[in-house]
């Protein structure tokens, strides 16, 4: 699987907007992008994924660049229960991309 | 529909004892994975298992750890003779044969292990 790069930590004003980036440039063509969250003690939480084209849900927006070299995660309104890690995770379509490999993450404090 | 389930969710064992995790998939999910995160440490993968059958277990110690995901009833991983090195959060994610090979993995809350 393709590595990530992703800043250690970063700060955000509740109700803000939050935009973690990601870099995959080593990137291939069956390989997706993954994000999940761990909040403090707690599983990982599954947030987002996509291929090539942006996606929405009702958590998050994921904009991947046209190259597919890097992607930002966007949480629109940050609330202070958004204070997680955040792990962008590039994998293999199919079974064989089973194996989740989790890197540091950038560890995300909200804050009023 | 009930997520991922494990228990116990905190485990606390002596040096030299077994320790048995549990893993309930969400419903329809046959594929299970565990993963381990010592502590301030990322998650590590374990294995991958589908019914009655192991995938993937390059992530696991080549000795006393072991797991299954029987026909019947829930994933379990065991560790033999636990050192204190085990300690560590142990996650259970499940996912569902999905169409389309995207298979989405979703965690359970952990069992905290810690030995004596």
């Amino acid at each position: 699987d393709a590595k990530t790069t992703q800043p250690p930590s970063m700060d955000c004003a509740e109700g803000r907007a939050a935009n973690l980036p990601c870099n995959h440039s080593t990137i291939s063509g069956n390989e997706y992008v993954y994000w999940y969250r761990q909040i403090h003690s707690q599983g990982p939480q599954y947030i987002i994924h996509g291929l090539k084209n942006n996606e929405t849900n009702e958590m998050a927006s994921l904009i991947i660049t046209e190259d597919r070299k890097s992607s930002t995660l966007i949480l629109p309104h940050a609330t202070l229960r958004d204070t997680a890690v955040y792990y962008c995770i590039v994998r293999v379509r199919g079974a064989a991309g089973n194996k989740l490999t989790f890197g540091g993450g950038t560890r995300v404090l909200v804050k009023p | 529909n009930a997520g991922v389930m494990q228990n116990p969710r905190h485990l606390v064992r002596r040096r030299g004892q077994e320790a048995r995790l549990r893993c309930s998939p969400m419903k329809g999910h046959s594929h299970v994975y565990w993963y381990r995160q010592l502590p301030e440490e990322g998650l590590k993968f374990m294995v991958y298992l589908q019914k009655e059958n192991i995938i993937d277990e390059s992530g696991m110690p080549k000795e006393r750890f072991s797991a299954e995901f029987p026909k019947e009833g829930p994933s379990i991983l065991r560790i033999q003779q636990v050192v204190r090195g085990d300690s560590a959060a142990y996650f259970c994610a499940s996912s569902p044969p999905e169409r389309g090979a995207v298979y989405t993995q979703y965690f359970g809350p952990g069992t905290r292990l810690t030995v004596l």
